[in-house]
């Protein structure tokens, strides 16, 4: 039973350019969150997805950044024109139901995002 | 105010000492508490749920209090494999992180 897949684990981008992110949830997983973690920091909330549905992107920069979860396929999180603040670890989780059933949630391993 | 606060550490303990970490909560509505352990350049990974009536595995124990909005980990006899960054966690329609208690075990 697969876990949480992310992919590219490790993605250099040169300034301007665009960075996908992609994540597939575990299976059986209908609900997908991104976090950020900036160097020697704590994570930080981006978006909460459902397939087809973004359910929270208070934590999402207003420009550039954006995230879907289409019905079939990953969860991709896209960031465009890459500046070199975006370099962090971007970490996807996914849980089974919504977040209020008590269930917690799983993480997959990260994409390493540098910005040259 | 951040949703979920903690002492960033580090906290520098010898092989076998007993540690405990709390982490407040700003949300009396917080629905669920749970602590992960990250470490270095790795994913946070499920340490443990914490629920009112206290609950223990092993040499961890975790215990939430409601009424002061705090919830605590405690580690018994640490081992130098328990170093790591722990995270405290609140569920409040979305997960919350603290942005973790950094743990040493020194021989």
């Amino acid at each position: 039973n697969a876990g949480v897949m992310q992919n590219p684990r490790h993605l250099v981008r040169r300034r301007g350019q665009e960075a996908r992110l992609r994540c597939s949830p575990m299976k059986g997983h209908s609900h997908v969150y991104w976090y950020r973690q900036l160097p020697e920091e704590g994570l930080k909330f981006m978006v909460y997805l459902q397939k087809e549905n973004i359910i929270d992107e208070s934590g999402m920069p207003k420009e550039r950044f954006s995230a879907e979860f289409p019905k079939e396929g990953p969860s991709i999180l896209r960031i465009q024109q890459v500046v070199r603040g975006d370099s962090a670890a971007y970490f996807c989780a996914s849980s089974p139901e919504d977040s209020q059933s008590g269930n917690t949630i799983y993480f997959g391993e990260g994409s390493w995002l540098t910005v040259v | 105010r951040k949703e979920v606060e903690q002492d960033p550490g580090p906290f520098n303990v010898p092989e076998g000492a007993t540690v405990a970490f709390n982490c407040t909560y700003s949300n009396s509505a917080s629905q669920s508490f749970f602590w992960y352990r990250q470490d270095c350049r790795k994913e946070p990974k499920l340490l443990m749920s914490v629920y009112s009536s206290g609950n223990e595995d092993g040499r961890f124990t975790a215990q939430l209090n409601r009424a002061s909005q705090y919830i605590s980990l405690l580690i018994r006899d640490s081992k130098l494999s328990d170093s790591a960054t722990y995270l405290c966690v609140v569920n409040l329609n979305k997960f919350y992180f603290g942005s973790g208690t950094k743990l040493n075990v020194k021989p």
